[in-house]
C-alpha cells in the first residue's frame, strides 16, 4: 500500500528565511510525487511533481522539491519565504502500478510567515 | 486549461433530508473523478473513485448507499449525500483526472462545505 507522511503539523518561519516542509513516502515501484497548499475554505492549488528525470524540481510561486529515492523523501523548499506563503501544505503519493491509481494525501502541514 | 468546478460552494440541509453535489470538468473530458472529504484541519480522504458510464469504487469504511456518486457523462460526477446527518458536515472536494494529459494528473475542484443542521 501507498503511504505519505508529513512529520511536522506546524512549520513556523521569519519572512525572509528559507523554508522547508518535510515529506516522506511509501510506496511499490516508482512514485509520482506531489505538492498541493490549501488556503482557508478553497480547494488544492497544485504547486509541483516529480515523474522521472531530474531529482530537483520546480514549481509555482518559487517553491522547489528534491526527490531523494535512498531517503524516500520528497522535501519542499523555498529559497526566501513569504508572508503569503502562509497556508496548509499537502504532500501526495501516486504509484505506477495501475492505470487508475489514487492519489494519498499526507496529513499537511501549516506553514506560517511571521512578517 | 483543466478547469474543475464543483456546485454549490456551501450548502446547509436539515437532518434527514439529501443534498446532491456537482463536480464538473469544464474544458477536458473527464474519465475518472475522486471524490474526498476533509474534516477541518485534516487532511483530505479519499472516498470513492468513479469512472464514466460504471459503478463507483469506494474505499473501506464508506457507506456507498450513503453517499451515492453517478459519473453519466465525461464531464460531471454528483455525490448524493443522502439521510443527512450532523456528522456528515465536511468539505467535499472532487477532482478529475484528464485521460490526454496522462493518467497520474489530477486537478481538483475549489470544493464544497456541506452543513448539517
Amino acid at each position: 500500500a501507498q503511504s505519505v507522511a508529513q512529520p511536522e503539523d506546524q512549520v513556523n518561519v521569519a519572512e525572509g528565511n528559507p523554508l522547508t516542509v518535510k515529506c516522506t513516502y511509501s510506496v511499490s515501484g516508482n512514485p509520482y510525487l506531489f505538492w498541493y497548499v490549501q488556503y482557508p475554505n478553497r480547494g488544492l492549488q497544485f504547486l509541483l511533481k516529480y515523474i522521472t528525470g531530474d531529482n530537483l524540481v520546480k514549481g509555482s510561486y518559487g517553491f522547489e522539491a528534491e526527490f531523494n529515492k535512498s531517503q524516500t523523501s520528497f522535501h519542499l523548499k523555498k529559497p526566501s519565504a513569504l508572508v503569503s506563503d502562509s497556508a496548509l501544505y499537502f504532500c501526495a503519493v501516486s504509484g505506477l502500478y495501475s492505470s487508475a491509481s489514487k492519489i494519498i494525501f499526507g496529513s499537511g502541514t501549516r506553514l506560517s510567515i511571521r512578517p | 486549461g483543466a478547469v474543475v468546478s464543483q456546485h454549490p460552494s456551501w450548502v446547509i440541509c436539515k437532518s434527514g433530508t439529501s443534498v446532491k453535489i456537482e463536480c464538473r470538468s469544464l474544458d477536458f473530458q473527464a474519465t475518472t473523478m475522486f471524490w474526498y472529504r476533509q474534516f477541518p484541519k485534516q487532511s483530505l480522504m479519499l472516498m470513492a473513485t468513479s469512472n464514466e458510464g460504471s459503478k463507483a469504487t469506494y474505499e473501506q469504511g464508506v457507506e456507498k448507499d450513503k453517499f451515492l456518486i453517478n459519473h453519466a457523462s465525461l464531464t460531471l460526477s454528483t455525490l448524493t449525500v443522502t439521510s443527512a446527518h450532523p456528522e456528515d458536515s465536511s468539505f467535499y472536494i472532487c477532482s478529475a483526472r484528464d485521460r490526454d494529459r496522462g493518467l497520474y494528473e489530477q486537478y481538483f475542484g475549489p470544493g464544497t462545505r456541506l452543513t448539517v443542521t
